[in-house]
């Protein structure tokens, strides 16, 4: 069982390119989420799915979008990037949304803006 | 408003006991978590609680105190593989998680 994924690892990336940031995970989780990290920050919600087919808004949407068609794939896309969204970006799903269930946390992806 | 702290670094001893505190703010409160991070790595689960109390899991134990807004993780005996930043964020009344920026622990021989 791999729990979630990331990919890419890590990406370097010209100010202005589209780019997307895939996010899968295998354990029939309900809700994902998508966290940046940024040194000195707490990690800050972007974007979430409760369920397959809906979407909502975090902290920081703004030049991010999202999708949720089917339970296990949660990409992120940025349209259009920009320098001040170079950060770690974290994928997270837990069971249910509404609940305190644990969120589980993918393994990161490094993304630098130039 | 909402907000939560946390020191940002301490420094302990091999073999010692740390306790890293975390206070924070809301009107609307539904339990208080804990992860470990690692560098480079992702948040790993340690604890969650949401009655006041302390909370008992192998070396790693949780306080909450609800009235003061008020956490702490204790750790003991510890190893240098618990060198790693340690995040607390407490879930508000959408059940979002609001974090604090960390606490990196320095481990020492």
């Amino acid at each position: 069982i791999a729990g979630i994924t990331q990919a890419p690892t890590s990406q370097i990336l010209a100010a202005g390119r589209r780019m997307t940031l895939r996010c899968t995970q295998d354990m029939r989780h309900n809700a994902m989420y998508w966290y940046r990290q940024d040194l000195g920050l707490g990690l800050r919600l972007i974007h979430y799915s409760n369920t397959a087919g809906t979407t909502g808004k975090g902290e920081v949407p703004d030049g991010y979008s999202v999708s949720r068609a089917n339970t296990d794939d949660f990409p992120l896309t940025l349209a259009s990037a920009v320098p001040s969204q170079t950060s770690v970006y974290f994928c997270a799903s837990s069971l249910n949304s509404g609940s305190t269930d644990t969120q589980y946390f993918g393994p990161g992806t490094r993304l630098t803006v130039l | 408003g909402q907000n939560i702290d946390q020191p940002t670094e301490m420094t302990a001893t091999e073999g010692a006991i740390v306790q890293i505190n975390c206070t924070y703010q809301t009107s609307g409160f539904n339990g208080l978590f804990w992860y470990q991070q690692h560098a480079g790595e992702a948040p790993t689960f340690l604890s969650y609680n949401v009655l006041d109390g302390l909370e008992e899991k192998g070396r790693f134990s949780s306080f909450l105190s609800r009235s003061k807004g008020y956490s702490y993780l204790l750790l003991k005996e510890l190893q240098m593989k618990d060198s790693a930043s340690y995040l607390c964020a407490f879930m508000d009344s959408n059940y979002q998680l609001i974090w604090g920026a960390g606490t990196k622990l320095i481990i020492k021989p």
